[in-house]
């Protein structure tokens, strides 16, 4: 149980493009999802915190007009980069924490490789 | 603030070694603390976690972690590597940042590597 997928897992796209990334709970309701940026070599940081039907909680620093999230359902999140840079090249991993288990893990995605040509 | 250090960004052990992986958090409440494991190209795989009970924890892998107040520390130990060991690690704390609302923080990581 408790499975997260992600898609796609690999995209190009060329600069100036726009990106859509879905997160999904495959086996559970998740009223909080989280995503997620990791470049080589570095730990996950925290990009923003989606709760389903409300607006998405954005980290300092993370531009909420670049980077749209959605949770229209209590097991879909998706996060769109608009108007995509090279910088915006990275490794992007959504989590969802499961309604019934509030304070306990987030269950990871296998994450998306997006590279912007 | 929680914060959590990872002491070492690589360890290298030989194939039946002793794994250590250390983890320092900081937390004003007690916290949750987390194990993952992430392979290349892939996301997070839950090694093990504790929740303010028992204090040794056993995970998934042969890995195991204790929870030592008086140090807060939280590290991970498997007595003999493997080499499908090889990975990144992550030590979290869960916190809770507001509201009822929990967030993960995590270290910098520690890549494991095993040698034949």
């Amino acid at each position: 149980g408790a499975v997260v997928s992600q898609h796609p897992s690999r995209v190009i796209c060329k600069s100036g493009t726009s990106v859509k990334i879905e997160c999904r709970s495959l086996d559970f309701q998740a009223t909080t999802m989280f995503w997620y940026r990791q470049f080589p070599k570095q730990s996950l940081m925290l990009m923003a915190t989606s709760n389903e039907g409300s607006k998405a909680t954005y980290e300092q620093g993370v531009e909420k007009d670049k980077f749209l999230i959605n949770h229209a359902s209590l097991t879909l999140s998706t996060l769109t980069v608009t108007s995509a840079h090279p910088e915006d090249s990275s490794f992007y991993i959504c989590s969802a924490r499961d309604r019934d288990r509030v304070r306990l893990e987030q269950y990871f995605g296998p994450g998306t490789r997006l590279t912007v040509t | 603030a929680q914060s959590v250090t990872q002491l070492g960004s690589h360890v290298s052990v030989s194939e039946g070694a002793l794994v250590l992986l250390r983890c320092n958090y900081s937390s004003s409440v007690p916290p949750y603390l987390f194990w993952y494991v992430q392979y290349p190209n892939q996301g997070l795989q839950l090694l093990l976690k504790y929740t303010s009970a028992a204090t040794l924890v056993k995970g998934i892998n042969g890995f195991e972690a204790e929870f030592k107040k008086s140090e807060t520390s939280f590290h991970l130990t498997k007595p003999s590597a493997h080499m499908s060991d090889a990975a990144e690690y992550f030590c979290a704390v869960n916190y809770n940042s507001g509201a009822g609302s929990y967030q993960l923080t995590f270290g910098k990581g520690t890549k494991l590597s095993v040698i034949p």
